[in-house]
């Protein structure tokens, strides 16, 4: 079935440096959705995009929807202890593997 | 609303015994879904529901079964529990198969002995 692969599986970061995660598609995707995962916690929604070469920002997230529409990433700028947790891209019911971010304060 | 509600929270079962997962939400949504979570394995489909009385396997089907009596409940059901299935398990609802956002509940801590 359709597969979204995620990397890389795991980061580490110092606050205050910058963090991407990338998903790809060996199949042309109709709309990817991002969403992040507190530790503990549960998936949440982030955002969605569906045309080609989208970019859209939500304050120091930027996320990109490639050309093909085969793949995307998540860019956060400037990261923060807040930002920890695993971002996991999604297409339709089936998920990435995620990203596992720490951030060392 | 409360949204995707699941119970229990935690449980603790033996090998061999069974037990449902419950599932309810209250948006009105025709898709439900569950998952499971174990590290390093992302969110791993196991069965979803496209309306009642409609349901299907996902990606890691063995040793579940789900029904869809209701729109609002889609319990799933741990035939004889193995250790594999020590896991966390996500329940979660959207209003479409594609294109709309998915909403979970908190999660279910699952541990086989």
């Amino acid at each position: 079935g359709q597969q979204v692969m995620q990397i890389p599986q795991y980061q580490h970061v110092q606050e205050g440096e910058d963090f991407t995660t990338y998903c790809n598609s060996s199949t042309t995707l109709s709309n990817i959705q991002w969403y992040k995962q507190r530790p503990g916690g549960h998936p949440v929604f982030l955002i969605q995009l569906v045309k080609s070469g989208e970019v859209k920002k939500q304050k120091r997230l930027t996320f990109q929807f490639g050309e093909a529409k085969k793949n995307s990433s998540l860019h956060i700028t400037a990261t923060q202890t807040t930002d920890v947790g695993t971002y996991f891209c999604a297409f339709r019911l089936t998920f990435g593997e995620g990203t596992q971010l720490t951030v060392n304060p | 609303n409360a949204g995707v509600t699941q119970t229990p929270k935690f449980q603790v079962l033996k090998t061999g015994q069974s037990m449902t997962l419950q599932c309810a939400q209250d948006m009105n949504h025709e898709y439900m879904s569950w998952y499971r979570q174990d590290p390093g394995m992302g969110l791993r489909l196991i069965h979803y529901s496209v309306g009642a009385g409609i349901t299907d396997q996902g990606e890691v089907p063995n040793g579940y079964n789900v029904s869809r009596s209701t729109t609002e409940d889609f319990p799933l059901r741990l035939l004889s529990a193995a250790p594999s299935q020590t896991s966390v398990y996500f329940c979660a609802s959207s209003t479409s198969f594609s294109g709309n956002t998915i909403y979970f509940g908190e999660g279910s801590w699952l541990t086989v002995v």
